[in-house]
């Protein structure tokens, strides 16, 4: 079974901290997303990590990607209330470019 | 309008109606996907359709019944459903084989 595990799935921070969250995944896959969902929005995409050492950064979020281990991670810097979200990662599985699996989300919750 | 729309963004229906679920993409894109959330559980793949042609039938029950009429539209026709069946449809598109799906904001649906 394909599995992709997020974790923590709660996270709540204080403004001004570095945090991050970890995505394990059980298949060979290396192509590995991460998205970002506001309450009662659609899911945004944040990040494609298409190989092994793969980092990306956009402002203070940063993404990288093993796949050695099977592990992403999603970093923080300098946390701000904005960044409150839910944030899920999904990686290709079935061996098929289009059919993603996801795992359950991390909801993060920045405090002032 | 642009991206990825749904309609309605919620809907309540009893056990025994017949109801429909619209998406629209104005992306250009060749591939579309029907994904159901629910709370504490993973996104679930539903359907994916690629130029029209059903190619991803994620063992859902027939009381879902998908309709993809052109690489623009896709419907999600419901009847007979039952209580658990509530939960958030969100409907994505992207080019099939590409790298990044992009979401709608969903149908909040309400099994009573």
């Amino acid at each position: 079974e394909l599995k992709v595990e997020q974790n923590p799935l709660f996270l709540s921070m204080q403004e001004g901290k570095n945090y991050t969250i970890y995505c394990n995944y059980s298949t060979t896959s290396d192509r590995l997303y991460w998205y970002r969902q506001d309450p009662g929005k659609s899911l945004e995409s944040l990040f494609v990590l298409l190989s092994n050492g793969a980092v990306k950064q956009e402002g203070r979020l940063m993404a990288s990607l093993d796949t050695k281990a099977r592990l992403s991670t999603l970093h923080i810097t300098a946390a701000v209330h904005d960044l409150s979200a839910t944030y899920f990662c999904a990686e290709n599985s079935g061996g098929s470019n289009y059919k993603l699996t996801f795992g359950k989300g991390t909801l993060l919750t920045v405090n002032p | 309008e642009t991206g990825v729309t749904q309609t309605p963004r919620h809907l309540v229906m009893g056990m025994t109606n017949k109801k429909s679920l619209k998406c629209e993409q104005h992306l250009g894109h060749n591939a579309m996907y029907w994904y159901k959330q629910s709370a504490k559980k993973p996104l679930e793949l539903m359907f994916v359709y690629n130029f029209k042609e059903q190619t991803e039938n994620n063992s859902v029950p027939s009381r879902f019944s998908p309709e993809c009429p052109n690489s623009s539209h896709l419907f999600l026709h419901l009847h007979t459903l039952q209580p658990e069946d509530s939960a958030l449809y969100l409907c994505a598109s992207s080019q099939f084989g590409g790298n990044i799906q992009y979401f709608g904001a969903g149908t909040r649906l309400s099994v009573l």
